[in-house]
């Protein structure tokens, strides 16, 4: 069974970056999967970051782009976001994600992590 | 960027019946388009994917429809279990995006 498991500080002070790490276990992260980032901000629905593939390549949010940075270890089974310039909009649920590519198809979305809070404040 | 639109945004219902909620893609996507739950204090879970294609484990009363540009998640014979929220989300092009999310309330 896949497991994912978000890691990180809760609290991040504004203009400050904001890093959080997803460990994987029960998969390789060296996979033919897409591993990806989702938020859902206090009262608002879910938000696609981006998704980054085990050779490095990444596919991000353009309304975001200039401040992320996705990155994956594969020593360590683990891939990371990284968000510059953080503002009160930027508190949320941090879910990181996996799509897993079976022979047929892209499973979209189909393993989650618990979820780790991040509150914007000084 | 694709809009992805949901409706209704709220719907209260009783156990029993029937529910369907409706999801409506700003360009033709095709059959890309796939359908979560989430239950408060949960992560989404992934109940359709690929606008009608069933997932193991999830409930058969769970069913999704459509192609193109509209979609809908038709849930049958509510249980008070399926008080959620249910969002719809589209693979077809980047930036993916998710619809604004459907409350289901059960009385």
């Amino acid at each position: 069974q896949v497991q994912l498991q978000e890691s990180g500080p809760g609290v991040v002070k504004p203009s400050g970056t904001l890093s959080l790490i997803c460990t994987v276990s029960g998969a390789s992260i060296s996979s033919r999967d897409w591993w990806i980032w989702v938020r859902r901000p206090p009262g608002k629905g879910l938000e696609w970051i981006g998704e980054v593939y085990p050779t490095g390549s990444s596919n991000i949010k353009p309304s975001l782009r200039s401040r992320v940075t996705l990155s994956v270890d594969k020593s360590r089974n683990q891939f990371s976001l990284t968000l510059t310039s953080v503002t009160a909009a930027d508190a949320a649920i941090y879910y990181c994600v996996r799509s897993h590519q079976t022979g047929v198809a892209l499973i979209h979305l189909q393993d989650w992590g618990q979820g780790a809070l991040v509150t914007v404040s000084s | 960027e694709i809009v992805v639109t949901q409706s209704p945004d709220f719907q209260s219902l009783t156990p029993k019946e029937k529910v369907t909620i409706t999801c409506r893609a700003s360009q033709t996507i095709g059959s890309s388009l796939h359908w979560f739950q989430q239950k408060p204090g949960q992560s989404p879970k992934l109940v359709v994917k690929y606008a009608s294609q069933s997932i193991s484990g999830v409930p058969s009363r769970f069913s999704g429809s459509g192609y193109g540009t509209d979609f809908t998640l038709t849930i049958d014979t509510l249980e008070a279990e399926d008080a959620a929220t249910y969002y719809c989300y589209q693979s077809s092009r980047l930036p993916y995006t998710f619809g604004q999310g459907t409350k289901l309330e059960i009385k």
